[in-house]
């Protein structure tokens, strides 16, 4: 399957810093999914993304979509200890199937 | 929000054994549910693809004999792994899609838990 990319691999920023986190894809995509999983653990949907929209807000997340260059960005204003995790974005093609991302390791200094 | 469990969390099991894994969605009903495994540290790999009632579609280079795929119900899909062997220890996690309350249906997918599978 065509995996999307993300960047960059790994994160580390102090705490109350900004986060922001890029995937890129291949092809034209029904919608765009944003998850996150701690360690050993399952994964957490954040933000769905359809390809008509450009930009979608949730608490201290905000996603933004460029079809026209096939990317999204993740943004996590104000960080916190507790969001350091794993980030992956999946894309969403007609048959409903993701398409991940490897993942962004993000690691929140406090 | 729509919830997914996964049974066993996790499982330690011998060479040999078979090992049955299931996903239920609790409060919605899974048209489709997919299975995935993820090793240490990366992305995950689907594995299989299931409707309500059919057979489920593998994806390449996984073994439709091996790891056995049953989505009998709106809200079962169970996962067997036959005669595990070390190698196939992971990270295995379900996810589903369908129709919520309100006859809604969803492009998102809910994930469960995951279980974690050690094979000795």
């Amino acid at each position: 399957s065509q995996q999307g990319e993300e960047d960059p691999q790994a994160l580390s920023i102090q705490e109350g810093e900004n986060a922001t986190m890029n995937c890129s894809y291949k092809t034209s995509i029904n919608n765009l999914q944003w998850y996150r999983q701690n360690s050993g653990r399952g994964l957490v949907h954040l933000i769905l993304i359809r390809s008509n929209e450009r930009e979608k807000h949730s608490g201290r997340l905000r996603v933004t979509l460029d079809t026209s260059k096939k990317s999204s960005s993740l943004l996590i204003t104000a960080s916190r200890a507790a969001d350091t995790a794993s980030y992956f974005c999946a894309t969403v093609y007609s048959n409903y199937q993701l398409i991940w991302g490897a993942g962004t390791k993000l690691i929140i200094k406090p | 929000g729509a919830v997914v469990s996964q049974h066993p969390s996790w499982v330690i099991c011998k060479s040999g054994t078979s090992v049955k894994i299931e996903c239920r969605s609790l409060d919605f009903q899974a048209t489709t549910m997919f299975w995935y495994r993820q090793f240490p540290k990366q992305s995950l790999m689907l594995m299989a693809t299931s409707n309500e009632g059919s057979k489920a579609t593998y994806e390449q280079g996984v073994e439709k004999d091996k790891f056995l795929i049953n989505h009998a119900s709106l809200t079962l899909s169970t996962l067997t792994v036959t005669s595990a062997h070390p190698e196939d220890s992971s990270f295995y996690i379900c996810s589903a899609r369908g129709r919520l309350a309100g006859g809604i249906d969803t492009d998102t997918q809910y994930f469960g838990p995951g279980t974690r599978l050690t094979v000795l």
